[in-house]
């Protein structure tokens, strides 16, 4: 069975500060992606970051960046420089190539305080 | 970027009556479409799965005869929640896979709120 695991519900950053947000997940697959989305108060599911299990180098895109660590099957998201719009829900996820579906974490609700 | 668009954003109808939610694809070809429903401040659950021109494959505890899925093109499909009531009130989610895309990416549309009353 694929699972994916967030075990942070809730957190919160100070403004310009920088925050991880963990994530480990379940697989005996080797052939997977693996994402983190952000969920706003608009409740539209945003794309972050995208990580190719096969990929040795962690994913970047702006402040967002992750550590994948495929052995411990951990792949958690770090926010630098933290801004207001980043306040929201976030959703951890991988798929298996080639299936369709989506594993989505329970979410980690993120708050950055001004 | 792609995007998918759900129509509409918001629906309220009266119990035992049916509501019809569209999610297209606006800028790409979609063989696969998801549907997700989601509660307050929960994950998004699979309801299911609709390839373009087949019949939708429904995860397990979704009632098929309840909530009816058409995938008639490969830039939009439906679901139809017939007799509603006040439980199915939630938030569904559609997203798409790109047909030719190589990442696995889904693309999500806003969402519609459904309040059943």
């Amino acid at each position: 069975a694929q699972t994916v695991t967030q075990s942070q519900p809730e957190m919160s950053v100070q403004e310009a500060e920088t925050v991880t947000l963990s994530c480990t997940y379940d697989t005996s697959e080797n052939n997977y992606y693996l994402f983190w989305y952000k969920q706003p108060p608009s409740r539209q599911m945003i794309l972050v970051i995208r990580q190719e299990a096969y990929k040795q180098q962690n994913a970047t895109e702006n402040r967002f960046s992750v550590n994948f660590q495929k052995a411990a099957k951990s792949f958690s998201l770090k926010i630098s420089d933290s801004q207001l719009g980043d306040t929201a829900m976030y959703f951890c996820a991988f798929t298996l190539a080639p299936s369709n579906q989506f594993y989505f974490g329970t979410g980690t609700s993120l708050t950055v305080i001004p | 970027g792609a995007v998918v668009s759900q129509h509409p954003s918001r629906v309220i109808c009266k119990s035992g009556t049916s509501v019809k939610i569209e999610c297209r694809s606006l800028d790409f070809q979609a063989t696969t479409m998801f549907w997700y429903r989601q509660f307050p401040k929960q994950s998004l659950m699979l309801m299911a799965t609709s390839n373009e021109g087949s019949k939708a494959t429904y995860e397990q505890g979704v009632e098929k005869d309840k909530f009816l899925i058409n995938h008639a093109s490969l830039t939009l499909s439906t679901l139809t929640v017939t007799s509603a009531h006040p439980e199915d009130s939630s938030f569904y989610i559609c997203s798409a896979r790109e047909a030719q895309g190589a990442s696995y990416e889904q693309y999500f549309g806003p969402g519609t709120r459904l309040t059943v009353t």
